[in-house]
């Protein structure tokens, strides 16, 4: 099911920037939706962003419409999550996830998962 | 948006034990549940997709149901490597809501 690297994670303060990135191999990146699923210190699961294979269709949970986006560059393997005005309810480990569908339908179900990298939001 | 309500939040259990988690969603939904089981310091492991569907590799004694609008995991006959974090999900449609979780311990 091919392997997933996250980097970009660190301390920040509120108000600023982090870009994650996510580095794929082992499978069809191209071919694959890819999502953003994230978990606070101690906390449950949650969703955070969905792309489509060409990076034509792309959803956000409620919280992070306006402050984050997801892209891709599938000549480089790599899934991107831009993450602007960040909040301390936004500390988290954040997971890159391959979804497990081959087309856009029938989302939702998560294979593959990288390691996760944390992003600390604090003053 | 449909909420999922995940129970109990911690249950104790002895190898060899026959435990149920449940899930319930907030109304009626077509949209089926997945079920991931969480070890200390890993990502999440798919289990079973489209309510009852086990996932590649993963032991038959993990199975899935529902009933209305409760979805059911049950492992039988507890092994140590099960005692873990077990989440519900409810797929299909964003916002891909989750469970809040069951420690099994």
């Amino acid at each position: 099911q091919g392997q997933l690297v996250e980097s970009g994670g660190g301390v920040v303060q509120p108000g600023r920037s982090l870009r994650l990135s996510c580095a794929a191999s082992g499978f069809s990146f191209r071919g694959s939706v890819m999502h953003w699923v994230r978990q606070a210190p101690g906390k449950g699961l949650e969703w955070v962003a969905v792309i489509s294979h060409d990076g034509q269709n792309i959803y956000y949970v409620e919280s992070a419409k306006g402050r984050f986006t997801i892209s891709r560059d599938n000549s480089q393997n790599t899934l991107f999550l831009q993450m602007d005005y960040l909040r301390s309810e936004d500390t988290a480990i954040y997971y890159c996830v391959k979804d497990q569908s081959s087309g856009w339908y029938d989302l939702g179900s998560f294979d593959s998962w990288g390691q996760g990298t944390l992003v600390t939001v604090s003053s | 948006d449909i909420q999922l309500t995940q129970s109990p939040p911690s249950l104790s259990a002895t190898v060899g034990d026959r435990v149920t988690i449940t899930c319930r969603a907030s109304q009626s939904t077509a949209n089926s549940v997945n079920w991931y089981q969480q070890t200390p310091g890993k990502a999440p492991k798919l289990l079973i997709f489209g309510t009852s569907t086990l996932q590649r590799g993963v032991s038959s004694r993990f199975s899935g149901s529902a009933s209305g609008t409760d979805f059911t995991l049950t492992i039988n006959y507890v092994q140590p490597e099960d005692f873990a974090t077990y989440y519900c999900q409810l797929i299909y449609s964003p916002p891909y809501t989750f469970g809040q979780g069951t420690r099994l311990e």
